[in-house]
């Protein structure tokens, strides 16, 4: 059970380079999350997943898309990077019984990107 | 948007001294979580709280639900180096998917 996990780990781009970040979870979750952490900011949603077959913006979606490609995998693409989107890259997941008293969130390591 | 504060931003404490830290919050919260960051990882649950007034421990680590459902703390006991890093809040309301975060303590142990 690897729980969260994230490809790449690191990222070095130039500005207006496309590229995809990976996310897969074992853990049967329905919803996923894509956060940014930046200094200072703490994490901030910039797309999730409440279940399969949907998406919805968080609060910084601006210059990202993301596919849910099935209930394992959310994927998160930039399609012309900026220096602004350097940054870390968290993706998590969460457990499927909203409201329950087991409801909470569990993340990967994380991809740190650069964009040059 | 919305973030949620969280203080002290930061902390230099001797090791074995105990450690409290909180969250507020201007919305109600259905579930508050406490995460821990390492340097160069993902946050990872600590504690996990869901009804106002709720207290529940993990090893030196107690958390309360705010009875307001408007804040939530965090107690470290006996602190030790290894307890050095970020830890996190985070809040959920009701009736939605998503979850807001604290800023962060960061934590520094003294030897």
């Amino acid at each position: 059970n690897a729980g969260v996990t994230q490809t790449p780990k690191f990222q070095v781009l130039k500005t207006g380079q496309s590229m995809t970040l990976q996310c897969a979870q074992d853990m049967n979750h329905n919803s996923m999350y894509w956060y940014r952490q930046d200094p200072g900011m703490g994490l901030r949603l910039i797309y999730y997943s409440a279940s399969e077959g949907t998406t919805d913006k968080g609060e910084v979606p601006n210059g990202y898309n993301v596919s849910r490609l099935n209930k394992r995998e959310f994927s998160l693409r930039l399609e012309s990077a900026a220096p602004s989107q350097t940054s870390v890259y968290f993706c998590a997941s969460r457990t499927s019984r909203r409201g329950a008293s087991t409801d909470t969130q569990y993340f990967g390591p994380g991809t740190r990107l650069t964009v040059l | 948007g919305q973030q949620l504060n969280q203080s002290p931003q930061s902390m230099f404490i001797q090791e074995g001294e105990d450690v409290s830290m909180n969250c507020t919050s201007s919305s109600i919260f259905n579930t508050w979580l406490w995460y821990k960051q390492d340097p160069g990882e993902g946050p990872v649950l600590l504690i996990a709280l869901y009804k106002a007034g709720e207290l529940t421990s993990n090893g030196r680590l107690t958390a309360q639900f705010g009875t307001t459902r408007k804040d939530s703390f965090l107690n470290i006991s006996a602190s030790i180096p290894s307890d050095v890093g970020i830890y996190f809040c985070a809040g959920q309301a009701s009736g939605t998917y998503k979850y807001i975060f604290g800023t962060g303590t960061r934590l520094k142990v003294l030897a």
